[in-house]
Order: structure tokens, then C-alpha cells, then sequence
């Protein structure tokens, strides 16, 4: 059963805290993101990464980090650097060309 | 200016009716362009793609582009309640190697 799996489905953290969000895929897929969704607004790229052991920022990468050490697995790092860090997160894959993004369910952060 | 920019919305169509949904991009390197089906609470999902300029149809979705104009739409026909959600349009430059969205349009289909 192939696809993208996302834990926790829901997540509260205290402020100060760093958080990390897992995410892995078993779809043989080259490419990963991370997207933040807030109420009412589109998808905002935080990180990207078209392979193994690279990736790239996206349009809000500050305060956030991640790795890519295996080809399933694309951890996100919500540092206390991010100033309004609660949000619905979403993570995607794609293979190389990109022609479509398969997401997994998100996990909704909340943090006080 | 965004990168991409949808008709703001919210819509609401009567049940049966076609709804129209258009988004414009600024990008004119991008390549690939998608729609997105994204229910309250839950993951988009990819309900159609277009490369080449004119329409694409599938089942009640016709999707059109214009790259001239740098315009995608989304045409959704015989409207139904289960259509209700928002619809989120993405532009892909794939030398950048990452798409951009737009904040989507909120379909409401009454019954």
C-alpha cells in the first residue's frame, strides 16, 4: 500500500521548544517538500529536496530545518527561531520530472 | 504582485451548474500547471494537470491554458455538493525544480 505517511497526526508543543515532524514515503519517489498551510491561505514551500543528502530552501525556510539521509524520509525541524510556528504542515513527494505531488495527511501544530 | 494569483472567491454555484475557476501566474518559464482538490481539514489532492496550451477534459474537469496570456482555469461541470471544497492551483517552473501555489479558491455546489 503505497504512499506518504505523516505523524503525528496532531502535535502541541510549548513555546521554546523544537519539534520534529516526520514524514516518509514509500513511493520510490526522488523529490520531497515541506509546505505550511495557514487558515484561508494557499501552500507555502519551507524545503524541498530533489535527492538524497541535498536539498534546497524554499520561499520560508527561516527558523525551520531539515535532512535527507534516506531516500523515504524527510524530517522537518520546527526551531524556537520561528516566530509563529502553528500551522497545518504538509509533506509531498514527486518524482525527478515533478509532474505531480502526492501529499500525505499533514499534521496540525500547535504551539503556546 | 503574487506569483499566483486565484479568483478570490468564496463561489457558490446551484447543484447542476458549472462552475468556473481561474488562475493567473507571473512566472513565464513555468512548464506544468495543476489543480488541487483540498477539503476542510485535509491534504490536497491532484484532480488535473495541463502542459500545452487549449483544454484538457476529464469526466465533468476541463482544465484550459493559455500561456500567452498566463492563465490556467478549471471548469467544473454538472456541479454537486461533493464538489464543495477549495481548489488550489499550482505552477511548476521545472528548472526551478519546485511549484508554487496559489491561496485557492472556496467552491461551495447548493443543493
Amino acid at each position: 500500500d503505497g504512499g506518504i505517511t505523516q505523524s503525528p497526526k496532531y502535535l502541541f508543543r510549548k513555546e521554546g521548544q523544537n519539534v520534529t515532524l516526520s514524514c516518509e514515503q514509500n513511493l520510490n519517489h526522488d523529490a520531497m517538500y515541506w509546505y505550511r498551510q495557514d487558515p484561508g491561505q494557499g501552500l507555502r514551500l519551507i524545503y524541498y529536496s530533489q535527492i538524497v543528502n541535498d536539498f534546497q530552501k524554499g520561499d520560508i525556510a527561516e527558523g525551520y530545518s531539515v535532512s535527507r539521509e534516506k531516500k523515504e524520509s524527510f524530517p522537518l525541524t520546527v526551531t524556537s527561531a520561528q516566530k509563529n510556528p502553528t500551522a497545518f504542515y504538509l509533506c509531498a513527494s514527486s518524482d525527478r520530472g515533478g509532474h505531480e505531488q502526492y501529499f500525505g495527511p499533514g499534521t496540525r501544530l500547535t504551539v503556546t | 504582485q503574487k506569483e499566483v494569483e486565484q479568483n478570490s472567491g468564496p463561489l457558490s454555484v446551484p447543484e447542476g451548474a458549472i462552475a468556473s475557476l481561474n488562475c493567473t501566474y507571473s512566472d513565464r518559464g513555468s512548464q506544468s500547471f495543476f489543480w488541487y482538490r483540498q477539503y476542510s481539514g485535509k491534504s490536497p489532492e491532484l484532480i488535473m494537470f495541463i502542459y500545452s496550451n487549449g483544454d484538457k477534459e476529464d469526466g465533468r474537469f476541463t482544465a484550459q491554458l493559455n500561456k500567452a496570456s498566463q492563465y490556467v482555469s478549471l471548469l467544473i461541470r454538472d456541479s454537486q455538493p461533493s464538489d464543495s471544497a477549495t481548489y488550489l492551483c499550482a505552477v511548476r517552473n521545472t528548472n526551478a525544480g519546485k511549484s508554487t501555489f496559489g491561496d485557492g479558491t472556496t467552491l461551495t455546489v447548493k443543493p
